[in-house]
């Protein structure tokens, strides 16, 4: 059965540094998504991308965050400027439909010291 | 707004016992509803969802849910609960006007007795 994978599992950076998060979603699918989990609390959505843009976003979505589909297999996440609160896992997501089940990988923990 | 509640942080049941968690949710009309679950280390995986229809619906590992208008819930049943059920359960909804922006609920720490 065809999964979403994330790389890498694990993260530990310094804080004011660069970090990119990658993700494969499903090859079909067309609509892609993160979020994050900070420890002991919800999922949060950060943002949607469909057809080679954001289509939403939220509020923790500010200018430090960027996304990006450099071909037609990787989605990626990146913080410009890592503070310690973006401390957490992010799950990346893809769907062949917006209205649909999302399929989640396994999440990237980043530790920002 | 809309909004996903899950009443129980912890629920603990013995292994073949019933399990019911519940969810409520908040939105202007009938939204997309999901549950997912999450063990230790892992991603999130889906155990069913609710479009349209009928409204009990059927998911993977022997799980429920039933869809209630009336009381905006989504509650998720097992009727004999396995050690493996042990997790983190997510109710989530999804705005029918959306662009897929999940909203999840705080999530449901399972623990299974012997």
């Amino acid at each position: 059965e065809p999964e979403v994978t994330q790389t890498p599992s694990h993260q530990v950076t310094q804080m004011g540094q660069e970090v990119i998060l990658r993700c494969v979603p499903i090859s079909n699918h067309l609509y892609f998504y993160w979020y994050r989990q900070i420890l002991g609390q919800k999922v949060e959505f950060l943002v949607s991308f469909y057809n080679n843009e954001i289509s939403e976003k939220s509020e923790i979505f500010d200018d430090q965050f960027s996304v990006e589909r450099p071909d037609g297999s990787n989605f990626t996440l990146k913080i410009r400027s890592t503070k310690l609160e973006d401390s957490a896992m992010y799950f990346c997501a893809s769907t062949f439909d917006r209205t649909a089940a999302q399929y989640f990988g396994p999440g990237t923990r980043l530790l920002v010291l | 707004a809309q909004s996903v509640t899950q009443p129980d942080i912890h629920i603990t049941v013995s292994e073949g016992a019933s399990l019911e968690l519940r969810c409520n949710y908040s939105y202007g009309a009938t939204p997309y509803l999901f549950w997912y679950v999450q063990s230790p280390g892992q991603g999130l995986q889906l155990l069913l969802k609710y479009f349209s229809g009928d409204t009990l619906v059927q998911g993977i590992k022997g799980f429920e849910a039933e869809f209630k208008r009336s009381q905006s819930s989504f509650n998720l049943r097992k009727p004999s609960v396995h050690w493996s059920d042990a997790a983190e359960y997510f109710c989530a909804l999804v705005p029918t006007d959306s662009w897929g922006k999940f909203q999840f609920g705080a999530g449901t720490q399972v623990v299974v007795t012997p």
